[in-house]
């Protein structure tokens, strides 16, 4: 089974850090782009970020570019999104998701994990 | 970047009825365009992908139309657990943007 289970979401105060992890198996990891889409609370889907394969192109919503940085670790099935700065208006649960097909639909994702930021 | 602007934002209606969501691109996008559906409490799920393919496992009352800059998501008979906000996406671009999602209530 296509699985992503995310970590590492907090309460954190504005202008802290956090890491957020995206662990993937039923699926060969190291052929698919992977993202990070966010939802604030009772809001729309955002997308934030994207890195593919081989990590050879990162892109990122101008919203975080700056101050987020997304990676992976092929070696242990891993995504990472390194956040920095942190704003109250970045408040929301954080969903890792593969991207399949050569044009892109993100099919699974996974249930998420909660970034608060407040003082 | 892509806008995409869904209508209606909201949307009631009862179980048997056929309902149609709109999806409208600000620059055209080919086929680039997928729909999810959002439970509540739930991540999102795929449905279709480039504009009409069903994805596997999704009834076949779901259906996608549209291409460049206009697009629909119809269910043919609205099931009790089609009840769920809805979301078009697009691809054309790598900075890829959603529309602001179709909450389908019951009547």
């Amino acid at each position: 089974e296509v699985q992503l289970v995310e970590s590492g979401g907090g309460l954190v105060q504005p202008g802290r850090s956090l890491r957020l992890s995206c662990a993937a198996s039923g699926f060969t990891y190291d052929d698919y782009g992977m993202h990070w889409v966010r939802q604030a609370p009772g809001k729309g889907l955002e997308w934030v970020s994207g890195i593919s394969w081989n990590s050879a192109t990162i892109n990122y919503a101008d919203s975080v570019k700056g101050r987020f940085t997304i990676s992976r670790d092929n070696a242990k099935n891993s995504l990472y999104l390194q956040m920095n700065s942190l704003r109250v208006e970045d408040t929301a649960l954080y969903y890792c998701a593969r991207l399949v097909g050569g044009t892109g639909w993100f099919d699974p994702w996974g249930q998420g994990t909660l970034v608060t930021v407040s003082a | 970047d892509i806008q995409m602007t869904q209508s209606p934002s909201s949307l009631s209606a009862s179980v048997g009825d056929r309902v149609t969501i709109a999806c409208r691109a600000s620059q055209s996008i080919s086929s680039y365009l997928n729909w999810y559906q959002q439970k509540p409490g739930k991540a999102p799920k795929l449905l279709i992908y480039t504009a009409s393919t069903l994805q596997s496992g999704v009834p076949s009352r779901f259906s996608g139309s549209g291409s460049g800059t206009d697009f629909t998501l119809t269910l043919s008979s609205l099931h009790p657990e089609d009840f769920a906000t809805y979301y078009c996406q697009q691809s054309y671009r790598t900075l890829y943007t959603f529309g602001q999602g179709t909450k389908l209530e019951i009547k």
